[in-house]
């Protein structure tokens, strides 16, 4: 199994609804990342995870709240979320963190924000 | 601040044609850049990764290579077919933590 899974593949939210988005990974990876990619722009860096602990923050707002419950599992909760937040949300995982590392991407969950 | 710039944005060939997408890195000390494809809508998919001791890496009709000292990488595709039509981006990873920097992309249309 080589695949990132991500659900939902499109979530559609009120600004005052509570959402959360899923990776699941069965690789044996221990680290983990949250990208947001806004249409026809590259990846931003949200979160890391290495080994299930939040290993980088890219001074993401507060509304966005990931969590990695075990190895294989990482979710990104949501709440109170703006229009602007509206996205592409990319989960990745890779064997570790290490400069060498390939990132394997899921096929990303499309958000709007209403 | 690393930069990472891909020329030319966007890019119409016929089908058969040999071309190659540029990328270029301003900061020199890296360890690895790698090369994504992404479909419209869609997650992206890991073509090539070149270490930063490495001169090219070879995937089937893709070839990539490196040079760190002029901060630049090129991908070429020989052959291009209409299934290769996606946005290419490349993407270099710091010489310290952890963080992957992407490139702005180049949109690729294969003709039939």
């Amino acid at each position: 199994d080589t695949e990132v899974t991500q659900t939902p593949k499109h979530l559609v939210m009120g600004m005052t609804n509570k959402k959360s988005l899923k990776c699941e990974q069965h690789m044996g990876h221990r680290a983990m990342y949250w990208y947001k990619q806004k249409a026809k722009k590259p990846p931003e860096l949200m979160f890391v995870y290495s080994y299930e602990k939040l290993s980088i923050n890219e001074s993401v707002p507060s509304r966005f709240s990931p969590e990695c419950p075990n190895s294989s599992l990482l979710n990104l909760h949501l709440h109170a979320l703006q229009p602007e937040d509206s996205a592409l949300y990319l989960c990745a995982s890779s064997q570790r963190t290490g400069f060498w590392e390939k990132l394997f991407f899921g096929s990303g969950t499309q958000l709007s924000v209403l | 601040k690393q930069e990472v710039t891909q020329i030319p944005a966007a890019l119409s060939v016929p089908e058969g044609e040999n071309l190659v997408l540029n990328c270029s890195f301003t900061d020199s000390a890296i360890y690895n850049l790698q090369w994504f494809r992404q479909d419209p809508g869609k997650g992206l998919t890991s073509l090539l990764l070149i270490q930063s001791s490495q001169r090219e890496q070879t995937s089937g009709r893709l070839n990539a290579s490196l040079d760190k000292s002029s901060g630049r990488s090129t991908l070429y595709i020989a052959a291009s077919q209409p299934g290769d039509s996606a946005t290419y981006l490349c993407a270099v990873r710091k010489s310290s933590g952890d963080k992957l920097t992407f490139g702005t992309g180049t949109r690729l249309a294969v003709r039939p």
